[in-house]
């Protein structure tokens, strides 16, 4: 099973909005609505932000929302913050014989 | 609180063995499936093995197949990962992950134990 496609990095200012996009395949994002985003800090354990495309986790702030088109998943963060700063992962069920796929990981910068 | 504390991770040699635990805490463990995930220093995150609540099903990542088991000691609390013939391609941090429970996705993660495949 090959990893999803997430662009390597993205950026915008404190208050803007970004959007990261998660590409697969019909064998996965496109055939499940169950893809879920992690945020992961350096050096510190992966944190669900998002799963079942859109659903948010208690504690996480409805700055994060999640979406779903075809093959292709995205989360958008608004109103960025600095602690926003980090590395996001998606990851879609890709079958009962392969439990999940990961996308190769976003880096988000706040300038 | 959940809690998840991974350990047995270390430095061995390319084709030697090595055993994850997990011990968990905080919630009902075995109402719930369980998951290792791992990332290389620096890479990804990889999903590398789960088992359901019962151990009647057990899935593995292709990388693995064959040389990885996973199980689970509900009367413990505690996850296992028996890790053989490992290869550098295994040097990872690992971490134990809990399964949401109604869909497939990991609810709250371990801190990871580094294991490192050198000679």
């Amino acid at each position: 099973q090959s990893a999803l496609t997430q662009p390597r990095s993205v950026s915008g200012s404190p208050g803007q909005s970004v959007t990261i996009s998660c590409t697969g395949t019909s064998s996965d994002v496109g055939g499940y609505n169950y893809v879920s985003w992690y945020q992961q800090h350096p050096g510190k354990a992966p944190k669900l932000m998002i799963f079942d495309v859109t659903k948010r986790p208690s504690g996480v702030p409805d700055r994060f929302s999640g979406s779903k088109s075809g093959n292709t998943a995205s989360l958008t963060i608004s109103g960025l913050q600095a602690e926003d700063e980090a590395d996001y992962y998606c990851c879609s069920y890709a079958g009962s014989y392969t439990f999940g796929v990961f996308g190769g990981g976003t880096k988000l910068t706040v300038l | 609180e959940v809690q998840l504390v991974e350990s047995g991770g270390g430095l061995v040699q390319p084709g030697r063995s090595l055993r994850l635990s997990c011990a968990a805490s905080g919630f009902t463990f075995h109402d719930y499936a369980m998951h290792w995930v791992r990332q290389a220093p620096g890479k990804g995150l990889e999903w590398v093995s789960g088992i359901s609540w019962n151990s009647n099903n057990i899935v593995y990542a292709d990388s693995v197949k064959g040389r990885f088991t996973i199980s689970r000691d509900n009367a413990k609390n505690s996850l296992f990962l028996q890790m053989n013939s490992l290869r550098g391609e295994d040097t990872a941090f690992y971490y134990c992950a809990k399964d949401g429970g109604n869909s497939p996705y990991f609810d709250f993660w371990g801190q990871g134990t580094l294991v490192t495949v050198s000679s």
